[in-house]
């Protein structure tokens, strides 16, 4: 069964702050991973790993990819109020051509 | 402006009574899925279509038909819903499966 695990599943940090973010997945014939933020509405897109220890970068934002251990964090250097939100990795493919699995989430809260 | 818009926002509805929410985006995308989120259960899908009279079932597709007779359109099914599909819902769509979703604003059903 495919499987894609976030931690932790809340965060409570002051801006400022750097957080990290963790995915790990077990998922076959594994091709990309991405990541999403999810405020009051719909997720929207933030990054897609598809090469090892490539960084993505936007902003304040960064990902980077270990296909060998099956894992990919999420950078928030100097938090802002603004960040606050659901943060979701999700993997397309699997044991199902189309489908897509997300992890459970994790809810960042940025205190002033 | 590029988007998916799903229809209704926001439905009230009664147990056993018939329903359809629609999916359309104007990117030409032919991959489109929908999804629904529950508290604590996170994202998980529902159905997914690779093209054109291609649909598949994802990871909770009980009670639910879907169908893909044009590109742009994905409608929801429910023949007959019940109180445990009380949910958000969210229609996506990607110009491939490993690439980037662009969501829809979701739908908010409760069944009596």
């Amino acid at each position: 069964e495919d499987k894609v695990v976030q931690s932790p599943l809340s965060l409570v940090v002051h801006e400022g702050d750097t957080v990290t973010l963790n995915c790990s997945y077990e998922v076959t014939n594994f091709r990309s991973l991405l990541w999403y933020k999810q405020e009051k509405k719909a997720p929207t897109f933030l990054f897609m790993l598809t090469s090892s220890g490539i960084e993505k970068k936007s902003g304040r934002l960064s990902s980077i990819l270990d296909k060998k251990e099956l894992f990919s964090i999420l950078n928030i250097t100097a938090t802002q109020t603004g960040d606050s939100a659901v943060y979701l990795c999700a993997v397309p493919g699997g044991t199902s051509y189309g489908k897509l699995t997300f992890g459970q989430g994790t809810i960042l809260t940025v205190h002033p | 402006e590029a988007q998916v818009t799903q229809n209704p926002r926001y439905l009230i509805t009664v147990t056993g009574k018939k329903l359809t929410v629609t999916c359309s985006q104007n990117m030409n995308h032919e991959y489109m899925s929908w999804y629904r989120q529950d508290p604590g259960l996170g994202l998980r899908q529902i159905y997914y279509s690779m093209n054109v009279e291609v649909t598949d079932k994802g990871d909770v597709p009980e009670g639910y038909k879907v169908s893909r007779k044009e590109k742009r359109n994905f409608p929801l099914i429910l023949e007959s819903p019940s109180p445990n599909q009380t949910s958000l819902y969210f229609c996506a769509s990607s110009r491939g499966q490993y690439y980037g979703y662009t969501f829809g604003s979701g739908t908010r059903l409760t069944v009596v």
